[in-house]
């Protein structure tokens, strides 16, 4: 399995607290991603990043901000969390090489209430 | 536009064939993907096809590929209750270097003994 970690794995938070997710790689992939899953939507892109500082717009990304201050690392934060965002959140990283193949972290599962 | 386009449930008996389903609309993309996920846990890739190929045979795994219809299909042989999954498939937006992916909304197979 592709070194990939994501934390916290669970959480639950109140409406208009901001939260941090974090997906730590130890494989100095250099794409990383943020998906979220929803029944009926499938898996569908937050933000990515394509080196250290270098990020972009996915389709969903109102709400949501990110930051890759380290290859190993990128933070999905939102700003003032709403019962909307309550789904599964995905990281996943490419190397941009391996015919584009893109390996996932295990999850985050969080509510807002 | 892109868009991945699946049935969301499928149902078979083990030692059945299964046959998943996929269109898609981007015909630039350079790889079509099959990921599967276990329950809670992130996904991991199957198998994947390029695009200029029509078939692709991985032990009990067959990928068709019909560019015409841009209908792409993954056939299990043999389905077994440990094939119980969903099942995403991805194709790549090949604009953008690094691999960033379009997925549908995944099947939900169902293995009966």
């Amino acid at each position: 399995d592709a070194g990939i970690t994501q934390s916290p794995r669970h959480k639950v938070t109140e409406t208009g607290t901001p939260v941090t997710l974090r997906c730590h790689q130890t494989e100095n992939h250099r794409y990383m991603y943020w998906y979220r899953q929803d029944p009926g939507h499938g898996l569908r892109l937050i933000h990515y990043s394509y080196g250290v500082k270098d990020t972009d717009k996915g389709e969903v990304s109102d709400g949501y901000s990110v930051s890759r201050s380290k290859t190993e690392d990128f933070l999905l934060t939102l700003e003032s969390a709403t019962s909307s965002q309550t789904s599964v959140y995905f990281c996943a990283i490419s190397d941009g090489l391996d015919r584009d193949t893109q390996y996932f972290g295990p999850g985050t599962r969080l509510t807002v209430l | 536009g892109e868009d991945v386009e699946q049935s969301l449930f499928l149902s078979v008996r083990e030692g059945d064939s299964s046959v998943i389903n996929c269109t898609y609309t981007d015909s630039s993309s350079t790889y079509l993907y099959w990921y599967k996920q276990e329950p809670g846990a992130g996904l991991q890739l199957l198998t994947y096809i390029f695009s200029n190929m029509d078939m692709k045979q991985d032990q009990r795994l067959t990928v068709l590929l019909n560019k015409k219809d841009k209908h792409l299909s993954l056939r299990i042989a043999d389905t077994q209750t440990g094939d119980s999954a969903i099942y995403f498939c991805a194709e790549s937006a090949p604009e953008h270097q690094g691999g960033k992916l379009i997925f549908g909304q995944g099947t939900e197979l169902s293995v009966k003994p």
